[in-house]
């Protein structure tokens, strides 16, 4: 079973509205959670990052929530441009700060339409 | 800043050949970088993590003698997939970061076709 699941696997919007990406982990402890911006055929980009101790960061039309006691994180996009089209990647690093020590989420597939 | 490039973004091979795939840090020295594959519609999945000067570290299951990663200056690491085979088809990715525990910057990936 992944240690990090994202939901929904995929999302269309239209232009200009906001939506909400809910990644729910099984990592426990953990040193940061991440969220990554992944154009098709690009790599990761970072959105926000978050210590297990931070609820909230945000970065622009980005905003990421967590919620230790649950498990749960979300990324709220904004006012969605064309542009956010991408998948968005949960990411949970165990403790330790090695980098090698990332467990990635499957993606959520996100597409605005004109 | 903390720009990693990747070289080349797509490349075409017959099977049985060697392609070999560049990661470079363009603006900062990589003690550390890390080799990804990821299938359609699926997760990054960790390869190997390799520190400059010394041996790659390869995780369960991913064949070494297969995977060759050489990370041989703190701004340049290499993968070359040898012997490839249609299965070896994929976006590999690296990323790079300049000490343990710091932030890790990606590369643009490699689409690896093997036909």
């Amino acid at each position: 079973k992944n240690q990090v699941e994202q939901s929904p696997q995929s999302l269309i919007i239209l232009e200009g509205k906001n939506c909400t990406l809910q990644c729910n982990y099984t990592v426990s402890p953990f040193s940061n959670l991440r969220w990554y911006k992944q154009d098709t055929g690009r790599g990761p980009v970072s959105l926000t990052i978050m210590t297990f101790s931070e609820n909230t960061k945000s970065n622009g039309r980005y905003t990421a929530t967590l919620d230790a006691d649950t498990k749960q994180s979300s990324l709220h996009i904004t006012a969605s441009q064309l542009s956010d089209s991408a998948s968005y990647i949960c990411v949970v690093t165990l403790p330790g700060g090695g980098y090698n020590k990332l467990i990635f989420g499957a993606g959520t597939r996100l597409a605005v339409h004109p | 800043g903390a720009v990693v490039s990747q070289h080349p973004s797509w490349v075409i091979c017959k099977s049985g050949t060697s392609v070999k795939i560049e990661c470079r840090s363009l603006d900062f020295q990589a003690t550390t970088m890390f080799w990804y594959r990821q299938f359609p519609k699926q997760s990054l999945m960790l390869m190997a993590t390799s520190n400059e000067g010394s041996k790659a570290t390869y995780e369960q299951g991913v064949e070494k003698d297969k995977f060759l990663i050489n990370h041989a200056s703190l701004t340049l690491s290499t993968l070359t997939v040898t012997s490839a085979h249609p299965e070896d088809s994929s976006f590999y990715i690296c990323s790079a970061s300049w000490a343990r525990g710091t932030e890790a910057f990606f590369g643009q990936g490699t689409r690896l076709t093997v036909v």
